[in-house]
C-alpha cells in the first residue's frame, strides 16, 4: 500500500546549528502533511502542518517545505536546542481518508 | 487546557487475558483515532470514530480487537485473548472536526503481554 518513508534514520547536529529532516511520500493523492515530535515515553506532539496548496510554511524556529513534483517533505529546525532531541515523524493523509500514515521516524540528537 | 489522556499508562497482561484501554479525548473533539506503535516504528492506524460512529476499523489486526465510543466522548479499546505480538504502545488521538485536521495525541498505553 501507500507509505511514507524517511531518508535517514538518525541525525546528529551541534547545538545552535540548523537541522533538516527529510521525508519522501508515495501517495500522490495526499493533500495534508504533518510533522510530529516524539520524546521517549510520550505521545507524538504536533509541530507544524502544511496542505498541498502550499510550498512552504513557517512556525517558531521550524519551517516545512513541500515539493509535490518529487513528493518530498522536509522539516527545518533553526538554532537547535537540547530539547529538540527526539524522534521526528512525518505523516500524511488525504481528504476523505481521515487516518494518518506515518513514516518510521528520524532520531535527532543535539550535541551540546 | 487538558490534552488527550489515556489510562492505564502501563499494562502487563499474561497471554490469553483480556485488556481494556481507555482514552479521554480533548473536550468537544468530534473525531477520535486509535493507533498502534511497535518499538522503533511509526504509529499505525487501527480505527476511527466520528462522534459515536465507528467509521473506519480497517486497521484492527484481528477480531480480537474491539473499540467503542458509546457516547461520543470517552473511548475504550479492548483486546481479547492477548498474544505476545499485541505488545506495543497504543496511542489515542483526537481532532476537533470531521474533515482533515490536526490530530492531537495522548501519552499512550504501553501494553506488555508475557
Amino acid at each position: 500500500g501507500e507509505s511514507v518513508g524517511l531518508h535517514l534514520p538518525t541525525l546528529s547536529v551541534q547545538e545552535g546549528d540548523n537541522s533538516i529532516i527529510n521525508c519522501a511520500y508515495s501517495n500522490s493523492a495526499s493533500d495534508y502533511f504533518i510533522w510530529y515530535k516524539q520524546e521517549s515515553g510520550k505521545g507524538p506532539q504536533f509541530i507544524i502542518d502544511i496542505r498541498s496548496n502550499m510550498d512552504k510554511r513557517q512556525g517558531q524556529r521550524v519551517t516545512v517545505l513541500l515539493n509535490k513534483t518529487v513528493k518530498h517533505l522536509s522539516l527545518q529546525i533553526a538554532a537547535t536546542q537540547p530539547g529538540d532531541s527526539a524522534v521526528y515523524f512525518c505523516a500524511e493523509n488525504n481528504f476523505g481518508n481521515e487516518k494518518l500514515t506515518f513514516g518510521t521516524g528520524t532520531r535527532l540528537t543535539i550535541i551540546p | 487546557g487538558a490534552g488527550v489522556s489515556q489510562s492505564p499508562r502501563y499494562k502487563v497482561a499474561k497471554r490469553g487475558q483480556d485488556v481494556a484501554l481507555r482514552c479521554d479525548p480533548i473536550s468537544g473533539h468530534v473525531s477520535l483515532f486509535w493507533y498502534q506503535q511497535a518499538l522503533g516504528q511509526g504509529p499505525e492506524f487501527l480505527t476511527y470514530f466520528q462522534n459515536e460512529a465507528q467509521l473506519d476499523k480497517s486497521g484492527l489486526p484481528s477480531d480480537r480487537f474491539f473499540a467503542e465510543r458509546p457516547e461520543g466522548s470517552v473511548s475504550t479499546l479492548k483486546i481479547q485473548r492477548t498474544q505476545q505480538e499485541d505488545s506495543a504502545v497504543y496511542l489515542c488521538a483526537s481532532s476537533p472536526t470531521t474533515v482533515t485536521d490536526t490530530q492531537y495525541f495522548g501519552p499512550g498505553t504501553r501494553l506488555t503481554v508475557l
